[in-house]
């Protein structure tokens, strides 16, 4: 089973709008990353917000984490066609491993 | 910025082939990654290296060898290309000091048909 998942395979939205990823996760982190993977592309990462971090923005980014419920949010506002993508979140791989192990993705489109 | 590049962008081999799939970061960095990207399955860790001559065991390593040959340079290895080995298989990198706190730096991807 996933360490990390996304709640939604799809969403869609207008542009202009405002679209959240939820993602939850199994074990105790360090930090969580949230990924964007732009089709024929590798995934890039958008922010990284520590476990004793409760809110992180990045312009029109914005990433929540809830340790107590292991689960966290990425928000975009004004939303643009070219935010369509593949959102990953991405946590620890648990017993002090190295690495990131992700979550299966949400796919976000953006439509005019 | 960041730079990794990999090679070939796309192969296809027969079942028992021996491929080998080629990563190259212009970073500095000194953690290096294979992944593949399965539909349903996402991106799983094959092997990692924190520096020349370091290898790592990921998630999914069985039927992959891995070399890190030099600082920049990380090598994917199937000596017996079976179809389950079919993929994209995207390399990373990242600063050393910990990569569960560092950004990754993912290339292109490659992407692998074993027939």
């Amino acid at each position: 089973s996933q360490l990390a998942e996304e709640n939604s395979w799809a969403l869609s939205v207008h542009e202009g709008e405002s679209v959240t990823v939820n993602c939850s996760y199994k074990t105790s982190i360090t930090a969580l990353q949230w990924y964007r993977q732009k089709s024929g592309k590798g995934p890039a990462q958008l922010i990284l917000i520590r476990s004793n971090e409760r809110e992180k923005r990045n312009g029109r980014l914005r990433a929540t984490l809830d340790t107590s419920s292991q689960s966290s949010s990425l928000s975009i506002t004004a939303t643009r066609c070219e935010d369509t993508a593949v959102y990953f979140c991405a946590t620890d791989r648990g017993n002090y491993a190295q690495g990131l192990t992700f979550g299966l993705g949400t796919r976000v489109s953006v439509f005019p | 910025e960041a730079a990794v590049t990999q090679s070939p962008r796309n192969k296809v081999t027969v079942t028992g082939g021996n491929v080998t799939l080629s990563c190259r970061q212009t970073n500095s960095h000194n953690y290096m990654y294979w992944y593949r990207q399965d539909t349903g399955h996402g991106l799983r860790l094959i092997h990692y290296s924190y520096g020349a001559g370091n290898l790592q065991i990921g998630d999914v390593p069985d039927g992959y060898k891995a070399t890190r040959t030099t600082q920049e340079d990380f090598f994917l290895l199937l000596e017996l290309a079976s179809p389950s080995q079919t993929s994209l298989y995207f390399c990373a990198s990242s600063e050393g000091g910990g990569g569960n706190y560092a950004e990754q730096f993912f290339g292109p991807g490659t992407r692998l048909t074993v027939l």
